[in-house]
């Protein structure tokens, strides 16, 4: 059973600071989600990587899948308040014949002001 | 512009009580999820459908069950609740399989078994 493993847990910050949250595997991922999850609410796709090396740019994050697609990076720049949450990071796996999402643990992120 | 809408938002129930979870969706998904989200633990799937009539297990299906009698619908049923329960359940829905489709989730249904 592939494992993804997600670090740091958890990880409090201030306000402007610069952060870098990671993503593991023991196998090779085929394609993988970033998604980021407030409290109360359901997680929202953040982006998808799918090429090896991939650098991907949604305002201030920075994603990045290795070269291997063993692991990937999500780089927050000048972290704000509303970067709170939960990060969540999914493998797409096909067992039975049918694809699902494997979910790491996720990174807890909060931001002071 | 609803997406993915699950009832109730909160509940408690006693051991060994019974209850639906209800999940509906209005992007005419064929494919719909059932997920639970443990402290520390990520999201584990417990049920899948790839259309209406079609379920499977997905990673902890043991203590629920579901139906697919709809595109839009997908309740998950708990027939003897324990405390083991005791979750935030996720509903999503997608386009289509595959790692490039974005999964839709609904806001959670918070769970306590006491």
């Amino acid at each position: 059973t592939q494992l993804l493993e997600q670090s740091p847990q958890f990880l409090s910050i201030q306000e402007g600071e610069n952060l870098t949250v990671y993503c593991n595997s023991s196998s090779v991922f085929s394609s993988l989600q970033w998604y980021r999850q407030e409290p109360g609410e359901g997680p929202v796709l953040l982006v998808t990587v799918v090429t090896g090396g991939e650098v991907k740019k949604l305002k201030r994050l920075t994603f990045q899948f290795g070269d291997a697609r063993k692991d990937s990076s999500l780089h927050i720049t000048a972290a704000q308040p509303g970067d709170t949450g939960l990060y969540l990071c999914a493998e797409n796996t096909t067992s039975g014949g049918y694809n699902k999402l494997i979910f790491g643990a996720g990174t807890r992120l909060a931001v002071h002001p | 512009n609803a997406g993915v809408t699950q009832t109730p938002k909160f509940r408690i129930l006693k051991i060994g009580q019974s209850m639906t979870l209800q999940c509906a969706q209005d992007m005419n998904h064929n494919y719909m999820y059932w997920y639970r989200q443990d402290p520390g633990m990520g999201l584990k799937l417990i049920y899948y459908s790839v259309g209406a009539g079609i379920t499977d297990k997905g990673e902890v299906p043991n203590g629920y069950n579901v139906s697919r009698s709809t595109t839009e619908d997908f309740p998950l049923r708990l027939e003897l609740a324990a405390p083991s329960q005791t979750s935030v359940y996720f509903c999503a829905s997608s386009y289509s399989w595959g790692g490039k489709q974005p999964q839709h989730f609904g806001d959670g249904t918070r769970l306590s078994i006491l």
